[in-house]
């Protein structure tokens, strides 16, 4: 079965500094892993997915991700946080991608808020 | 690209009355859509898939006579939360897919039961 673990429930950055956001994953199959943003009041955003192509994925708004087999990790990265990048995270996994060509149910981590000082 | 509403975005209903959630894909057709469930501080969970013209697949302890979904058109999708009580205070969310490619998801409707 299908899980994914967010490591953090909170990380603060400064403005300008790298973000990290971490996600480990299991998977039966090939997964096929998503990154997706929620800001406030507003409906979920996919960032970038991860479908067994490139191991090194990148997204919408400078971020990106490298696919780990090995650790079986998926970690959102930016190399320098913008004010406008305070929102909540979530690492998700596909769980029917490969067998029937559809995305499927998607299984969703806790979430990670990102809080980007001044 | 890609635009889902939710209609409404906000209820409040009395114990004991039903409410329907509508999911509207605006610029696609979505032969499916699913619909999520969010506690606070915990992921989305998924409730149910449902299909265009034919019965929804509900997930494991997901009561399908409370929750009732009905597909009735490629770009809609309504929930219908059937005698509401203070537990079901939640954040409903769609996703409509388009072709085989992307879930576009709703801004989300929150429910309050008093």
């Amino acid at each position: 079965a299908q899980s994914v673990t967010q490591l953090d429930s909170h990380v603060s950055v400064s403005e300008g500094t790298p973000v990290l956001l971490r996600c480990n994953y299991s998977s039966s199959y090939s997964p096929s892993l998503f990154w997706y943003v929620q800001h406030p009041n507003k409906g979920l955003q996919l960032l970038l997915k991860y479908t067994s192509a490139a191991t090194l994925v990148k997204g919408i708004n400078g971020f990106e991700a490298e696919f780990k087999k090995s650790e079986t990790s998926f970690h959102l990265t930016k190399p320098s946080a913008h004010m406008s990048d305070a929102a909540e995270y979530f690492c998700v996994v596909s769980d029917l991608m490969g067998l029937i060509g559809s995305q499927g149910n998607l299984i969703f981590g806790k979430g990670t808020k990102l809080s980007v000082k001044p | 690209g890609a635009v889902v509403s939710q209609h409404p975005s906000r209820v409040i209903c009395k114990s004991g009355t039903s409410v329907k959630i509508e999911c509207r894909s605006l610029d696609f057709q979505a032969t499916t859509m699913f619909w999520y469930r969010q506690f606070p501080k915990q992921s989305l969970m998924l409730m149910a898939t449902s299909n265009e013209g034919s019965k929804a697949t509900y997930e494991q302890g997901v009561e399908k006579d409370k929750f009732l979904i009905n597909h009735a058109s490629l770009t809609l999708s309504t929930l219908t939360v059937t005698s509401a009580h203070p537990e079901d205070s939640s954040f409903y969310i769609c996703s409509a897919e388009r072709g085989k490619e992307t879930q576009y998801f709703g801004p989300g409707t929150r429910l309050l039961v008093l």
